[in-house]
């Protein structure tokens, strides 16, 4: 149980195009998710909180007018990483946890990003 | 403030070694501590955890304990593999988000 998805896995866009990622929750409801960036070496950057049917609450620092987030149901939520540059390229990792996973978060498998 | 602390890297063992990653949290109250592991291209799964003090997290020969008297999660295995080659993050949760450790790279060799 507690399986999350990510897709696409990777994603190779052009400069000032629009990229969208899916992360879903497969075998729960997901209350909370959370979208994280990965710099190569380096430990997960959290991004946002999106709470379903709510807006998402973004960290000090990330524009959110850049990272459109959208959590629309108990099982979906969506990055778009809108006029993409190359120094978006990263890794963006979603999680998931329901309304008792005891501050456990589900990992999903991450998205390659990269902008030419 | 509320963070994690771990072994800076990389950590470079052979087959069948003794392995220690030290961990330490700052926290208010009695945060859930984790242990996750990324292996090459992947995203995090989760490792073990321990939810309060005392408590023992275990899982594929790894164990770490809930020490509230020193703020810790170490996390050890007595016998390392090749295949636990990766990176390692420790993580403390609470209101809702989870703070990372800055991750261990662990290379195991035969």
């Amino acid at each position: 149980g507690a399986v999350v998805s990510q897709h696409p896995s990777w994603v190779i866009c052009k400069s000032g195009t629009s990229v969208k990622i899916e992360c879903r929750s497969l075998d729960f409801q997901a209350t909370t998710m959370f979208w994280y960036r990965q710099f190569p070496k380096q430990s997960l950057m959290l991004m946002a909180t999106s709470n379903e049917g709510s807006k998402a609450t973004y960290e000090q620092g990330v524009e959110k007018d850049k990272f459109l987030i959208n959590h629309a149901s108990l099982t979906l939520s969506t990055l778009t990483v809108t006029s993409a540059h190359p120094e978006d390229s990263s890794f963006y990792i979603c999680s998931a946890r329901d309304w008792d996973s005891y501050n456990e978060q589900f990992f999903g498998p991450g998205t390659r990003l990269t902008v030419l | 403030g509320n963070s994690v602390t771990q072994m800076e890297g990389p950590v470079t063992l052979s087959e069948e070694a003794f392995l220690t990653i030290n961990c330490t949290y700052t926290a208010t109250g009695y945060p859930s501590l984790f242990w996750y592991v990324q292996y090459p291209g992947e995203g995090l799964q989760l490792l073990l955890k321990a939810t309060k003090a005392d408590d023992k997290g275990s899982n594929k020969g790894f164990e770490a304990t809930y020490r509230k008297e020193t703020t810790s999660f170490h996390l050890e295995k007595g016998s390392v593999q090749v295949s636990d080659s990766a990176v390692y993050f420790c993580a403390r949760g609470g209101a809702q988000k989870l703070v990372f450790g800055q991750g261990t790279r662990l290379t195991i060799n035969p």
